[in-house]
């Protein structure tokens, strides 16, 4: 069965970075187009990337472009966002997702929180 | 922009209720790629609706969905406790674009 493992959340102070990373198994990775959604505290639901399974496509939400990098390693399964510059408004869970067909995410994994603050 | 939903939904145990979800023609209208997801407290969101009207293995009939122009909507038939949680639609919004989320709305199960 499909599972995703976000980890790498934690306590971070504005301006700093942090990676996160999402670990796949039950399908063939490579062959997918992953997500990065995140949600803040009592918040809806915000899109922040997608990265097409040979990484050659990829785009980041105006929040957060030139500040995160989303990428993924095929051999071992990985995606992973990269967070620098971080800010207050920043801070949510952050889930990795596997689509389903455009635009939708059909596996969520359990979600990582980052909390940025000082 | 976010897409529209109510903020809040209700019906009694055996009803059903209907949650709508308005976009524009450059999302919702255009494309056939609406999704709903269904999220309890502290849980990963879920997949309950795709493509409009398709649901996922494993997701009862009783949730259905479609779509009329530039709205869509999402009907839980038979209402059951366990229904209780927040729903969010979803959009596809054209190619090289990320999707868009609505803001969610609460059923709540009276």
């Amino acid at each position: 069965q499909v599972q995703l493992v976000e980890s790498g959340g934690g306590l971070v102070e504005p301006g700093g970075s942090l990676r996160l990373s999402c670990v796949a198994s039950g399908f063939t990775f490579s062959d997918y187009y992953m997500y990065w959604i995140r949600q803040a505290p009592g918040k809806g639901l915000e899109w922040i990337s997608y990265i097409s399974g040979n990484s050659d496509a990829t785009n980041h939400a105006d929040s957060v472009k030139g500040r995160f990098t989303t990428s993924r390693d095929n051999a071992k399964n990985s995606l992973y966002l990269q967070m620098n510059s971080l800010r207050g408004e920043d801070t949510a869970v952050y889930y990795c997702a596997k689509r389903q067909s455009a635009a939708t995410p059909g596996y969520w994994g359990q979600g990582t929180l980052v909390t940025v603050s000082s | 922009s976010a897409l529209t939903q109510p903020p809040s939904a209700s019906g009694s145990p055996g009803q059903s209720v209907t949650i709508s979800c308005t976009g524009t023609s450059s999302d919702v209208g255009g494309y056939n790629y609406v999704s709903w997801y269904q999220q309890h407290p502290g849980k990963a969101p879920k997949l309950m609706i795709y493509e409009v009207n398709k649901r996922p293995s494993g997701v009862p009939d009783r949730f259905s969905g479609s779509k009329s122009g530039n709205t869509a909507s999402l009907t839980v038939s038979g209402l059951q406790a366990e229904d209780e949680a927040d729903y969010y639609c979803g959009s596809f919004a054209g190619h090289n674009n990320l999707g868009v989320f609505g803001g969610g709305t609460k059923l709540t199960v009276l």
